[in-house]
């Protein structure tokens, strides 16, 4: 079946204008998680959806982050006055059941939008 | 705040050489996964460890969760080509679903 897909692949911003990113995870994943890769560096948490329901938003960088999920569908994750330092691949991942041990918790990754800001 | 460490940070291995990663984290897990990413892709999923001192085996690579559920690694067997990447684990604590991802180690298979 189809994997997890983001949109756009590519964003080149001026600093300061609003970009929103689109998520479409893997039908019937119940859990949906938003990363920042920086070049050459790790995962950084941002977010994480449960349903709709975000029980977790500590690593939403500033008050300039938000995303939204519509029901166990299709998340926005959008940045509002994007900044340089916002630029970096953002990586949408989703899941059957989290934390329900085994096959369950594979999170399974979209292949990212790439954010420049200029 | 929970931060996991992996080590070393890069590794340059000659074909059919062994290589391992560590991952430390400051605290006590639930659960730790490992990924890999190729350059140019997104990561995927290799394997999930629950238990206390949890070994698994894929073929040519070997999952080991410590005993204090602190810690965890990757051995690669014979390295080929095929495996150059970068290898991340991912830990999370108890109660959280929030998932911390390892510094990463970078791995370079030459031929």
């Amino acid at each position: 079946g189809a994997g997890v897909s983001q949109s756009p692949s590519n964003k080149v911003t001026e600093k300061g204008k609003d970009v929103e990113l689109r998520c479409d995870p893997i039908s019937g994943h119940t859990a949906l998680y938003w990363y920042r890769q920086r070049l050459g560096q790790g995962l950084e948490f941002l977010i994480y959806f449960q349903g709709n329901s975000a029980p977790d938003k500590s690593g939403l960088p500033s008050d300039r982050f938000s995303a939204e999920r519509t029901g166990e569908s299709v998340s926005t994750l959008t940045i509002q006055r994007t900044q340089q330092e916002d630029s970096a691949v953002y990586l949408c991942a989703s899941s059957l059941f989290p934390l329900a041990g085994g096959s369950w918790d594979t999170q399974y990754f979209g292949p990212g939008t790439r954010l420049t800001v200029l | 705040g929970q931060q996991v460490m992996q080590i070393p940070q890069y590794q340059h291995v000659q074909e059919g050489e062994d290589f391992t990663t560590y991952c430390n984290s400051s605290t006590t897990l639930s659960n730790i996964q490992w990924y890999k990413q190729r350059p140019g892709g997104h990561p995927v999923f290799l394997i999930q460890l629950v238990k206390s001192g949890e070994v698994k085996k894929q073929k040519r690579l070997t999952f080991q969760f410590g005993e204090a559920k602190k810690n965890s690694s990757l051995h690669i067997t014979a390295t080929q080509t095929t495996d150059v990447g970068t290898y991340f684990c991912a830990g999370t604590t108890s109660g959280t679903y929030k998932y911390i991802f390892g510094t990463g180690t970078r791995l370079k298979v030459l031929a």
